[in-house]
């Protein structure tokens, strides 16, 4: 079982460019998850979706939207990327949104 | 609210050394809590949890117990191996919302 797949695995960006991070999971999870990670701060929830359909706001969600057309996707996209993205981006989902959370590999973004 | 404290690191230990890294929080109701583990360029995987006060969760020689009074939950190790340098993240789960991750601490084992 592959789990959580994350793409790309690491991508430079000119700031003032969007992107999308791609997140699937093979787990037919309900609750889907992108965090940031940054030196000193730990993870920090942006966005998540308790089931398909639905979406909600994390502790740090400007600049960033997601959408959950599907039960296995889960897309982040940076409409206008700044340097201050710069970070480690997780995906993670769970059965539900109190159960263990299982993370993908990461996506290490750079914007300059 | 909902959040969580862990020792900040880093913490460096010579192998076969025992292990604390102290995790507290502040939580509405009675939470689940979990302890993560983070190797050098992977994202995090479930160590252990528990579910209920007096709870113990335990894997790989790792172990932690729920301590409603204390409200705690310290990760502890009898005898640590280099290949459990690592960042370790204490989390609670409040409810049906997200997981609260405290900031991480990390553990340098030296041979």
């Amino acid at each position: 079982t592959a789990g959580i797949t994350q793409a790309p695995t690491s991508q430079i960006l000119a700031a003032g460019r969007s992107m999308t991070l791609r997140c699937t999971q093979d787990m037919r999870h309900n609750a889907m998850y992108w965090y940031r990670q940054d030196l000193g701060l730990g993870l920090r929830l942006i966005h998540y979706s308790n089931t398909a359909g639905t979406t909600g706001k994390g502790e740090v969600p400007d600049g960033y939207s997601v959408s959950r057309a599907n039960t296995d996707d889960f897309p982040l996209t940076l409409a206008s990327a700044v340097p201050s993205q710069t970070s480690v981006y997780f995906c993670a989902s769970s059965e539900s949104g109190a159960d263990t959370q299982y993370f993908g590999p990461g996506t290490r973004l750079t914007v300059l | 609210g909902n959040s969580v404290t862990q020792m900040e690191g880093p913490v460096t230990l010579s192998e076969e050394a025992f292990l604390t890294i102290n995790c507290t929080y502040t939580a509405t109701g009675y939470p689940s809590l979990f302890w993560y583990v983070q190797y050098p360029g992977e994202g995090l995987q479930l160590l252990l949890k528990a579910t209920k006060a007096d709870d113990k969760g335990s894997n790989k020689g790792f172990e932690a117990t729920y301590r409603k009074e204390t409200t705690s939950f310290h990760l502890e190790k009898g005898s640590v191996q280099v290949s459990d340098s690592a960042v370790y993240f204490c989390a609670l789960s409040p409810g049906n919302t997200p997981l609260v991750f405290g900031k991480g601490t990390r553990l340098s084992v030296i041979a």
